[in-house]
C-alpha cells in the first residue's frame, strides 16, 4: 500500500494565479482531509469529505475549493492563489467512526509570491 | 488549534526521559492523540489514549490522561537523537459533529542533544 499520496510535493506560484493539488490514498478510507500548517501553529482544517461526493468547509476554507468525484482521490484548488496561501498543505484519510486514526500524506510546500 | 496548548520548546540529554504536556479544551473529546512530525516531513501516530483510561504504555511511550484537568502528557523512556521532532498533541472532539474533528496544537520541538 501506498498510503496517502500527494502531488506535487513543491509548488511556486505568483499572485492569481491558480492550482490544484491533488490527494489520493489506497485504504478504501471514507474520509478525508485538507490541513494546511504555518509555522510556530498546529494544523488547520481546510475542507474535510465524509464520502465520495461530498464536501463540508472546515475551519479555514476561503480561498479555497476541493473535490472529491472519486472515493480515493480530493483534491484541493485555489483559485486566485495570494501570499497568505503560501503554507505546507497536508492531506489525511480515515475509515468511518470515532475510532479510527488519521493517517497522513508527506505534504506539498507551496509559496505565493 | 489554538485552543489545545502546548508548550513550544523541549530539550533533553539523550537516555534521559522526555516529559512533554499537552491541555486540551472539550470533556467531550473521545480520543487525544499523539503525532511525531520529523523535518520536511508527514505527521505520523505515535500513541493514542482513549477518554476512559488514564494510562497508557507503547514500549519506550506512555500516555498519562488527566481528565478532570483535561491534561495529556507524552513521557519518551530512553530518549534517544532519532526522537527529535516535532510533537503534537491532538484532541478528537465528538461535540457538535458525528465526524469527530482533530484538533491540533502548535507542537512541541523536541532536541535531544548527544
Amino acid at each position: 500500500n501506498a498510503g496517502v499520496t500527494q502531488t506535487p510535493k513543491f509548488r511556486v506560484l505568483k499572485t492569481g494565479q491558480s492550482m490544484t493539488l491533488l490527494c489520493a490514498q489506497d485504504m478504501n478510507h471514507e474520509y478525508m482531509y485538507w490541513y494546511r500548517q504555518d509555522p510556530g501553529m498546529g494544523l488547520r482544517l481546510i475542507h474535510y469529505s465524509v464520502g465520495e461526493g461530498t464536501t463540508a468547509k472546515g475551519e479555514v476554507p476561503d480561498g479555497y475549493n476541493v473535490s472529491r468525484l472519486k472515493k480515493q482521490n480530493f483534491l484541493l484548488g485555489l483559485e486566485s492563489a495570494a501570499p497568505s496561501q503560501t503554507s505546507v498543505y497536508f492531506c489525511a484519510s480515515s475509515y468511518k467512526g470515532q475510532k479510527y486514526e488519521q493517517y497522513f500524506g508527506p505534504g506539498t510546500r507551496l509559496t505565493v509570491t | 488549534g489554538e485552543d489545545v496548548e502546548q508548550s513550544l520548546f523541549l530539550s533533553v540529554r539523550e537516555g534521559d526521559s522526555s516529559v512533554i504536556n499537552c491541555t486540551y479544551t472539550d470533556s467531550s473529546s473521545t480520543y487525544l492523540y499523539w503525532y511525531k512530525q520529523e523535518p520536511g516531513a508527514g505527521l505520523q501516530l505515535l500513541t493514542y489514549i482513549f477518554s476512559n483510561m488514564d494510562m497508557k504504555q507503547d514500549q519506550r511511550l506512555t500516555v498519562l490522561l488527566n481528565k478532570k484537568d483535561k491534561h495529556l502528557s507524552l513521557r519518551i523512556a530512553d530518549t534517544q537523537t532519532g526522537d527529535s521532532a516535532i510533537y503534537f498533541c491532538a484532541e478528537k472532539r465528538r461535540r457538535g459533529s458525528t465526524l469527530g474533528r482533530l484538533y491540533f496544537g502548535r507542537g512541541t520541538q523536541l532536541t535531544v542533544w548527544p
